[in-house]
C-alpha cells in the first residue's frame, strides 16, 4: 500500500521570496516520486520526478527537490518565487502507472 | 509536442442525461486513464486501459463506463448523469515505460443540473 501526504493546503509567499511545499509520503517498496503543477483551468504538467538516480532532483522553472528516505519526505522548493508560480501543486508517490497516487495538492498563492 | 486532447473542455447537462467525453492521445501510449478532480479531494482514478478494447476499475468506477475501440481514443460514459458527478474530468496517457509519468488533456468541466 502507498500514501502521499501534502502537509498545506495552501502556501503564500511573496514574490522573490523562496518556496517550500511539502510532501511526505509511505510506501512498501522503492517509489517512484513526482511533482505536478495545475495553472488555473489547465491540465497537469510533469515538473520532475525522483527515480531512485539522484536524490536531490532538479525540474523545470527552477524548482528542485530532495528525497529523503530516512524523513519519508520529498519536499519541492524553489529559491525566489514568480508571480507565474501561483498554480496548484501535486504529489505523486508511483508503484507503476497504474498504482499512482495523488496528494490533496497544495496551492501556492505569490503576492506582488 | 505531444498532445491529449479533450474536445468539450465545458459541458452542462441535465441529470439523467447520458455523456460522453472523448479523449484523444497523438504519443501512440498504450495506457490511458480517466481521472476525476475535485476541491480538498485532489485526483481520484476512475478507469484505465492498457490496451484497444481492455479496461480496469479504478478508485471510483460507479456510475461510469468507458470505451477504447482505438489505440489514440479513450471515452469517458456516464449512463445517467446525477448532480454529484458535477466535476473536472482529466484524461492522460503514458506509454510502456513504467515509471509513472502522465501526460495530461486540459480537462472537462461537467455541471449536472
Amino acid at each position: 500500500a502507498q500514501s502521499v501526504t501534502q502537509l498545506d493546503s495552501h502556501v503564500s509567499v511573496s514574490e522573490g521570496t523562496p518556496v517550500l511545499l511539502r510532501c511526505n509520503y509511505s510506501s512498501s517498496y522503492s517509489p517512484s516520486l513526482f511533482w505536478y503543477v495545475q495553472h488555473p483551468n489547465k491540465g497537469l504538467q510533469l515538473l520532475l520526478k525522483y527515480t531512485s538516480a539522484a536524490t536531490l532532483v532538479k525540474g523545470i522553472n527552477g524548482f528542485e527537490a530532495e528525497f529523503k528516505k530516512s524523513e519519508t519526505s520529498f519536499h519541492l522548493t524553489k529559491p525566489s518565487a514568480h508571480m507565474s508560480d501561483a498554480a496548484e501543486y501535486f504529489c505523486v508517490v508511483s508503484g507503476g502507472y497504474s498504482t499512482l497516487t495523488f496528494g490533496k495538492g497544495t496551492m501556492l498563492l505569490v503576492s506582488p | 509536442d505531444v498532445k491529449v486532447t479533450q474536445s468539450s473542455r465545458y459541458l452542462v447537462k441535465r441529470t439523467g442525461e447520458k455523456v460522453f467525453l472523448e479523449c484523444v492521445q497523438d504519443m501512440d501510449h498504450e495506457n490511458m486513464f480517466w481521472y476525476r478532480q475535485d476541491p480538498g479531494l485532489g485526483l481520484r482514478l476512475i478507469y484505465f486501459s492498457y490496451d484497444v478494447k481492455m479496461k480496469e476499475k479504478g478508485d471510483i468506477p460507479e456510475g461510469y463506463s468507458v470505451s477504447r475501440e482505438k489505440k489514440e481514443r479513450f471515452s469517458l460514459i456516464l449512463e445517467s448523469a446525477s448532480t454529484n458527478q458535477t466535476s473536472m474530468y482529466l484524461c492522460a496517457s503514458c506509454g510502456t515505460d513504467n515509471t509513472g509519468e502522465l501526460f495530461f488533456g486540459e480537462g472537462s468541466r461537467l455541471t449536472v443540473l
